[in-house]
């Protein structure tokens, strides 16, 4: 059981170019999500999804696209990386249902914008 | 989700234990109260949550006020390990589906 998996765990990307971010879990976990840090602040969710085949956006979805078509994956694109991109991405994910645990959170990947 | 207030940092000494406080003055009836730990810089760690009821796991105890106004998580011996940034938040989903993390409480624990 790995838990939540993502990778690259480091990524340097140059202005403009495009890329994927993968988030994989093994828990058969419904709700997955995906979260930024900026230095010295607090994790924003970006994209979330309820289910296989259902996404919504969260506070700061702008520059971002997100597919779910497996339960056990939630990769995230960014379409063009802009510096304001540069930060840690968090994946996690969580059963359905009230009252239940909460989110497990991956180890994050660190990405530069330059 | 209610907005949820922590102090910005705390220190406690190893073996004694640490009292977090949270306000969360707006919370409403079906909102859960979860708590999280993110140490360094990992992802975050579901600590505990409860809705009314006191809750007690392997890692913490989290007392809940009667009103639901504020709640305190309890780490009962705190080590080095535990120095961390805690956040408290209030989440009407029940799933955490939609976390709202603030900027949660240093907490360091020293010798």
């Amino acid at each position: 059981n790995a838990g939540v998996t993502q990778t690259p765990k480091f990524q340097v990307l140059k202005t403009g170019q495009s890329m994927t971010l993968q988030c994989a879990q093994d828990m058969n976990h419904e709700y997955m999500s995906w979260y930024r840090q900026d230095p010295g602040m607090g994790l924003r969710l970006i994209h979330y999804s309820v289910g296989a085949g259902i996404t919504d956006q969260g506070e700061v979805p702008n520059g971002y696209n997100v597919s779910r078509s497996t339960t056990e994956d939630f990769p995230l694109r960014l379409l063009s990386a802009a510096p304001s991109q540069t930060s840690v991405y968090f994946c996690a994910s969580s059963y359905h249902g009230r009252g239940q645990g909460g989110y497990t959170f991956g180890s994050g990947t660190r990405l530069t914008v330059v | 989700d209610a907005k949820t207030t922590q102090p910005p940092s705390m220190d406690c000494a190893e073996g004694r234990a640490a009292n977090l406080p949270c306000n969360h003055s707006t919370i409403s009836g079906n909102e859960y109260v979860y708590w999280y730990r993110q140490i360094h810089s990992q992802g975050p760690q579901y600590i505990i949550h409860g809705l009314k009821n006191n809750e007690t796991n392997e890692m913490a105890s989290l007392i809940i006020t009667e009103d639901r106004k504020s709640s305190t998580l309890i780490l009962p011996h705190a080590t080095l390990r535990d120095t961390a940034v805690y956040y408290c938040i209030a989440d009407n989903t029940g799933t955490a589906s939609k976390l709202t993390f603030g900027t949660g409480t240093r907490l360091q624990v020293t010798l």
